[in-house]
């Protein structure tokens, strides 16, 4: 079945720095989905990518859906504290798979 | 709160037991999808409902776990004589219909914890 390979795994960083994060897939995609989930909580979604090429942005958040249709990624600009959280990306064809996840975390 | 709506949000049981989940998407949402999450992994695709027909099953979905949508709108989950690999996060999500492009959003989940 189609896999995702989301990376890295976890980061920490200081507030105010940019963050990427990459999610990479052997199968195409016809949407691209990036959520963020805090503990206890569903995920919330951030950004939906429909078209290949696609740059999308939702505040300090970029996100690309890859020309092969199989990657996207994640950018997100001047961290500040509440970024903290797990972010997923989730490819979108007969169903929706998840990465594993990004494990965010921002010190002050 | 027009969001997708999970009860409850926390169940602990008996290994043995039967449990039920309920969720209640958003209202305009014609689908309706459940997921099963564990520590330190992403969702993985249960089950999913267009309307009231449940259109397709993971081979995740053990014959102890069974999906109701009966009326097109609120759906259950319930897993028969719990074992302690049922211990997970169970999301539900919706999505407007006209094929699987569009965003699944989901509530926050019922977390089963089976002694």
């Amino acid at each position: 079945g189609q896999q995702l390979n989301q990376s890295p795994q976890s980061m920490f960083i200081q507030e105010g720095e940019d963050v990427s994060m990459n999610c990479t897939s052997s199968s195409i995609f016809n949407t691209w989905l990036w959520y963020k989930q805090d503990p206890g909580e569903g995920p919330v979604l951030l950004i939906a990518l429909y078209k290949a090429g696609e740059l999308t942005s939702n505040g300090r958040l970029t996100a690309q859906f890859g020309i092969t249709r199989k990657d996207s990624f994640l950018n997100i600009s001047a961290s500040i504290p509440s970024d903290v959280g797990i972010y997923f990306c989730a490819g979108l064809y007969n169903d929706m798979r998840f990465g594993a996840g990004t494990r965010l975390t921002v010190k002050p | 709160d027009t969001g997708v709506s999970q009860n409850p949000r926390h169940k602990i049981t008996k290994r043995g037991q039967n449990v039920t989940f309920r969720c209640d998407p958003i209202s305009e949402h014609n689908r309706l999808y459940w997921y099963r999450q564990t520590l330190g992994q992403g969702p993985e695709f249960l089950t999913y409902f267009q309307n009231e027909a449940q259109l397709e099953k993971s081979r995740l979905l053990s014959d102890r776990f069974s999906a109701e949508r009966p009326k097109g709108s609120f759906s259950t989950l319930e897993i028969q004589r719990t074992e302690q690999g049922d211990s997970a996060m169970y999301l539900c999500a919706s999505s407007l219909g006209g094929g699987h492009n569009q965003p699944q959003h989901f509530g926050d989940g019922t977390r089963l914890s089976i002694l």
